[in-house]
């Protein structure tokens, strides 16, 4: 089934403890994103990946980090998680920026207290 | 980067009327998509349209992207198309996304 993951859903964590939401798609998908969506601010893209190794800021980079090692993998990394990252995390890929729609993960909730 | 705004914000049915929600966007965008977040969080692809009109059973959409605006339009509205619905644009590699349209469908 074609689908993308990650993982945790849910996680409760303090603050400054780094952690990593990891997404993966098994569609061979070149285009992947990050996102947070906060009430009635709708979804705001933190970072996405062109292609392998090819990485950039969308509208909310700060306080995290991406890698793209691999093609299917797209790992999300808080170093020093802060309060104001408290909220719901979706991953996203599509086969190319131009080329058809966005298929999303079912999301992560996270808080950091 | 691009503003999206979506309208109405909220918005409220009895089951089997039809709704047209709005999206403008305030610079050319190479691609557009619909999207309905269910009420459980699940975010669901509706089209994809950067131009042009397109039908799936009861809901159809259309974007006029020289007057860059997109319509959707629900038909016969059932209780599980309640949600919220998002516009998504692209442009210079980004997305951006306007702050959704909740619709609830009562019976």
């Amino acid at each position: 089934e074609a689908q993308v993951t990650q993982n945790p859903r849910y996680l409760i964590t303090v603050t400054g403890k780094k952690l990593t939401v990891t997404c993966s798609q098994n569609m061979n998908h070149e285009y992947m994103s990050w996102y947070r969506q906060d009430p009635g601010l709708g979804l705001r893209q933190i970072y996405y990946s062109m292609n392998v190794e090819v990485t950039d800021k969308g509208d909310v980079p700060e306080g995290y980090k991406v890698s793209r090692k691999e093609k299917r993998n797209f790992p999300l990394i808080l170093e020093s998680p802060s309060p104001n990252q408290t909220s719901l995390y979706f991953c996203a890929s599509s086969p190319g920026f131009l080329l058809g729609t966005q298929y999303f993960g079912p999301g992560t909730r996270l808080t950091v207290l | 980067g691009i503003q999206v705004e979506q309208s109405p914000p909220d918005l409220i049915l009895q089951e089997g009327a039809n709704s047209t929600l709005r999206c403008n966007f305030s610079d050319s965008v190479n691609n557009l998509q619909w999207f309905h977040q269910n009420p459980w969080g699940q975010l669901i692809n509706l089209f994809y349209i950067p131009s042009g009109t397109k039908q799936n059973g009861r809901l159809s959409a259309t974007t006029v992207a020289t007057e860059r605006y997109s319509l959707l339009y629900i038909s016969s509205s059932q209780t599980t198309d309640s949600g919220v619905y998002f516009c998504a644009v692209y442009n210079f590699n980004k997305f951006y996304f306007g702050s959704g349209t909740k619709l609830n469908v009562k019976p």
